[in-house]
């Protein structure tokens, strides 16, 4: 199946500082989606990004499907940034999403 | 609207216990997914339905079984419970599938003893 490779696996940052975490695939797309899992374990919608560039507010996210990888960029980090990011697509004949390992983001204040 | 909503939230069963995980949606959405998440995993998909009265199985199907007899709801079933299935059930929803965001529910967090 298709394989999701996020990194880095951990960040560590102070507040206001930007970030960037990066996601790459292993086979083309039809869904890419990056989600914010709060430390309550709520997983929140940030981006739905099969390709191009999106931005809402502090983040924003670009797909290069192309090349496969895909870019959240964090501006600006507030405390309540922190928790685990994962990127997840549908691809190589799978029917539901396959996610990566997260990115573990704490921002220190 | 609700979204996609999990009943219950918290769970412990002993070894050999059976029990139902139910999830609704009100989106009017045609697929829904169950997922679990272990300890510094992603999620993955354990079964999923593409409509009413249809099912199929996902990366990790074993132990569990699954019904959608009715657009809205999706039910996860444990028929006998293992401490390999402790871990944290996400119920997911898509309007369609491969090319539709995907909404998750709150989880249900299940301890097996």
């Amino acid at each position: 199946g298709i394989q999701v490779e996020q990194s880095p696996p951990d960040l560590i940052l102070q507040e206001g500082a930007n970030s960037t975490l990066r996601c790459n695939f292993s086979d083309s797309v039809n869904n890419l989606q990056w989600f914010h899992q709060n430390p309550w374990g709520q997983l929140i919608n940030l981006f739905y990004i099969p390709s191009g560039t999106k931005q809402n507010g502090r983040l924003s996210a670009t797909t290069v499907a192309t090349e496969r990888y895909s870019l959240l960029y964090i501006s600006s980090s507030q405390t309540t940034d922190s928790g685990v990011y994962f990127c997840a697509v549908i691809g190589g004949g799978a029917d539901g999403l396959t996610f990566g390992k997260g990115t573990h983001l704490i921002i220190q204040p | 609207n609700a979204g996609v909503t999990q009943t219950p939230k918290f769970r412990v069963l002993k070894t050999g216990q059976s029990m139902t995980l139910l999830c609704a949606q009100d989106m009017n959405h045609e697929y829904m997914y169950w997922y679990r998440q272990d300890p510094g995993m992603g999620l993955r998909l354990i079964h999923y339905s593409v409509g009413e009265g249809t099912t199929a199985k996902g990366e990790v199907p074993d132990g569990y079984n699954v019904s959608r007899l009715k657009k809205q709801n999706f039910l996860l079933g444990l028929e006998s419970a293992a401490p390999s299935q402790t871990s944290v059930y996400f119920c997911a929803s898509s309007r369609f599938g491969l090319s539709t965001e995907a909404f998750f529910g709150q989880g249900t967090r299940l301890t097996v003893v």
